[in-house]
């Protein structure tokens, strides 16, 4: 059962590239979803989906873009890289949003953009 | 809006010792309560989970329990291992569509 997972492990990107993380499921999952994480400040939510065709931006959206095209695979684009991008991405996916539902996390993805 | 406050890092302990890992909570209702662990170079794995009140949640020797009261979510476990070393995070949800991290705290067991 291969879970959430999410391409490329590593990237090196330059300032004003853009590229696509992409993230797959096999566990039908309705809702979707990607952090970031930074030093000291936990995982913020950048982008989420309760199911295929719908997105909404969560806490920090600004320079992403998502699309939810299947059940299975919610990509996450960069439109222009930004050195305040380098981070390390989590694509996770979950039953059902809020409430009680376990989330399930991918292995991540570590951005670098110079 | 709803956030997470956990102790700061990171926290260095040697074998056998006994761990509490500090989680506090500002929600406007009824959260779920979540420690997640992430071991190096892996994504975030639930550790365990309490869905309301005096629940307790427990998995692998951990424990933690939701106090309402308190609004804490304090991590233990009464002998920790090498193993154990990682990075904690507590974590709430309501029934929004959106999970709050606390900022993390690393452990480190020393042998």
């Amino acid at each position: 059962n291969a879970g959430v997972t999410q391409t490329p492990k590593f990237q090196v990107l330059k300032t004003g590239q853009s590229m696509t993380l992409q993230c797959a499921q096999d566990m039908n999952h309705e809702y979707m979803s990607w952090y970031r994480q930074d030093p000291g400040m936990g995982l913020r939510l950048i982008h989420y989906s309760v199911g295929a065709g719908i997105t909404d931006q969560g806490e920090v959206p600004n320079g992403y873009n998502v699309s939810r095209s299947t059940t299975e695979d919610f990509p996450l684009r960069l439109l222009s890289a930004a050195p305040s991008q380098t981070s390390v991405y989590f694509c996770a996916s979950s039953y059902a949003a809020g409430g009680g539902n376990t989330i399930y996390f991918g292995e991540g993805s570590w951005l670098t953009v110079v | 809006g709803d956030s997470v406050t956990q102790m700061e890092g990171p926290v260095t302990l040697s074998e056998e010792a006994f761990l509490t890992i500090n989680c506090t909570y500002t929600a406007t209702g009824y959260p779920s309560l979540f420690w997640y662990v992430q071991y190096p170079g892996e994504g975030l794995q639930l550790l365990l989970k309490a869905t309301k009140a005096d629940d307790k949640g427990s998995n692998k020797g951990f424990e933690a329990t939701y106090r309402k009261e308190t609004t804490s979510f304090h991590l233990e476990k009464g002998s920790v291992q090498v193993s154990d070393s990682a990075v904690y995070f507590c974590a709430l949800s309501d029934n929004n569509n959106d999970m709050r991290f606390g900022a993390g705290t690393r452990l480190t067991v020393k042998p």
